[in-house]
């Protein structure tokens, strides 16, 4: 098993630009979550998926999006890049709610 | 999810027994206790969890006081790969919330 993948590893974008932070996990595992690290911080929720089909807003929603139309992939979209998005990005799954989660090893991304 | 309380940091002797401190005043009787570390430049990763009851695996023991408002992890002999930041998170739903957590460093 890989577990939890994630691609780009780094990015760097200009202000304005968009891309899509791709993330995928073998385990079966219904839900999914993505959260940004901002420097000496901890982790905030973004979004995160139930299942196939089933997105919900976490604590820092504005300005992603997300979707989730198979249960390994969980991309995370930004459409306008602003440099406040310079931060470390994180994908989990679980096999359910409240269960052990599972993280990839985190795309960093400098909005200049 | 109930807020929880940590030190900011802790230091440690290598191979010597460590004691990192959680409080969650308001944890519902529902809800589980996690802890998580993340090493640098890492994602985190899972270290125990426990609803009641200690609780012990390869990587560490976790001790919950009689009324659950507080919680230890136990590393039994640091190393210094046991040098990270560790969090304690407790909540019964899939939004786990991750606070600053308490950075342990071990000295050799």
């Amino acid at each position: 098993n890989a577990g939890v993948t994630q691609t780009p590893k780094f990015r760097i974008l200009k202000i304005g630009q968009s891309m899509t932070l791709q993330c995928a996990q073998d385990m079966n595992h219904n839900y999914m979550y993505w959260y940004r690290q901002d420097p000496g911080m901890g982790l905030k929720l973004i979004y995160y998926s139930v299942g196939a089909g089933i997105t919900d807003k976490g604590e820092v929603p504005n300005g992603y999006n997300v979707s989730r139309s198979t249960t390994e992939d969980f991309p995370l979209r930004l459409e306008l890049a602003a440099p406040s998005q310079t931060s470390v990005y994180f994908c989990a799954s679980s096999n359910q709610g409240g269960e052990t989660q599972y993280f990839g090893p985190g795309t960093r991304l400098l909005v200049l | 999810d109930a807020k929880t309380t940590q030190p900011n940091s802790m230091e440690s002797n290598e191979e010597e027994p460590v004691h990192l401190p959680c409080n969650h005043s308001t944890i519902s009787g529902t809800d589980y206790i996690h802890w998580y570390r993340q090493l640098p430049s890492q994602g985190p990763e899972y270290v125990i969890h426990g609803l009641t009851s200690n609780v012990n695996n390869r990587m560490a023991s976790l001790a919950i006081a009689e009324d659950r408002k507080s919680s230890t992890l136990i590393l039994h002999r640091a190393t210094l790969r046991d040098a990270a930041v560790y969090y304690c998170i407790s909540g019964a739903n899939s939004k786990l919330t991750f606070g600053k957590g308490i950075t342990l460093s071990v000295r050799p």
